[in-house]
């Protein structure tokens, strides 16, 4: 059964660097019928999706985010990892990862399974 | 952006059916997805490209999609059905789109 955990700090201070892995266990992240996404909800909010990975390194960005993120891909260590730099408190909300598609996404874009979620609040 | 607009709650008695819409142009052009949240957890999927339900999801979820709307239904509605729904589709510009989500209130 694939599973997915996020991880990385739970405070993070404005303007700085948001830096957040999710690790792969139970499928691999080289198979080539999936990708890989992040998604966030801000506290009691709706979803927002942030970016998409394929293990082959392709990315699609969120157009309003795109200028702050990066998002990368490590099959030795089955994980994908997101950074979004100069943070402000719009950024604080609990960020998931998920495995997304199969295919190509124009035909199945759907995202199953999902980590927990980690929280990440910003503030100095 | 592909905007999806979702009904900020639905009300259903208890055994009844529910129906969620989620509007969009040409919707019915896109594969759509829908989410169930439960309060402190992580969305599950429910249905995906308009009607296909994944293992372990109940015959009581149904989707279609047609035209402008896409719509959810749950029927026999049960109090654990209460949750907030969101309806997700790919735009070939702008990528994932999802609705503002809907909570459902089981009477």
């Amino acid at each position: 059964q694939l599973q997915l955990q996020e991880s990385g700090p739970g405070l993070v201070k404005p303007s700085e660097t948001l830096s957040l892995t999710c690790t792969v266990s139970g499928g691999s992240i080289s198979s080539s019928s999936y990708y890989w996404a992040w998604i966030r909800q801000p506290p009691g909010k709706g979803l927002e999706w942030i970016a998409t990975i394929y293990f082959s390194g392709n990315t699609y960005y969120n157009p309003s985010l795109n200028s702050r993120l990066t998002i990368s891909v490590d099959t030795s260590k089955n994980q994908f990892s997101l950074k979004l730099n100069s943070v402000t408190a719009a950024d604080t909300a609990v960020y998931y990862c998920a495995r997304q598609g199969l295919g190509e996404l124009s035909f199945d874009s759907r995202f199953d399974p999902w980590g927990q979620g980690t929280l990440v609040t910003v503030s100095s | 952006s592909y905007e999806l607009t979702q009904p900020l709650s639905v009300s259903v008695a208890l055994g009844q059916t529910a129906r969620i819409t989620c509007g969009g142009d040409n919707i019915g052009s896109k594969n759509v997805h829908w989410y169930q949240q439960r309060p402190g957890q992580a969305p599950v999927l429910v249905i995906y490209r308009d009607m296909n339900r994944p293992s372990g999801i109940p015959e009581r979820f149904s989707g279609s999609n047609s035209g402008n709307t896409a719509t959810l239904t749950i029927s026999r509605a049960q109090a654990g059905d209460e949750a907030d729904y969101y309806c997700q589709v790919w735009d070939s510009d702008t990528g994932v789109g999802f609705g503002g989500g809907t909570k459902l209130i089981v009477l």
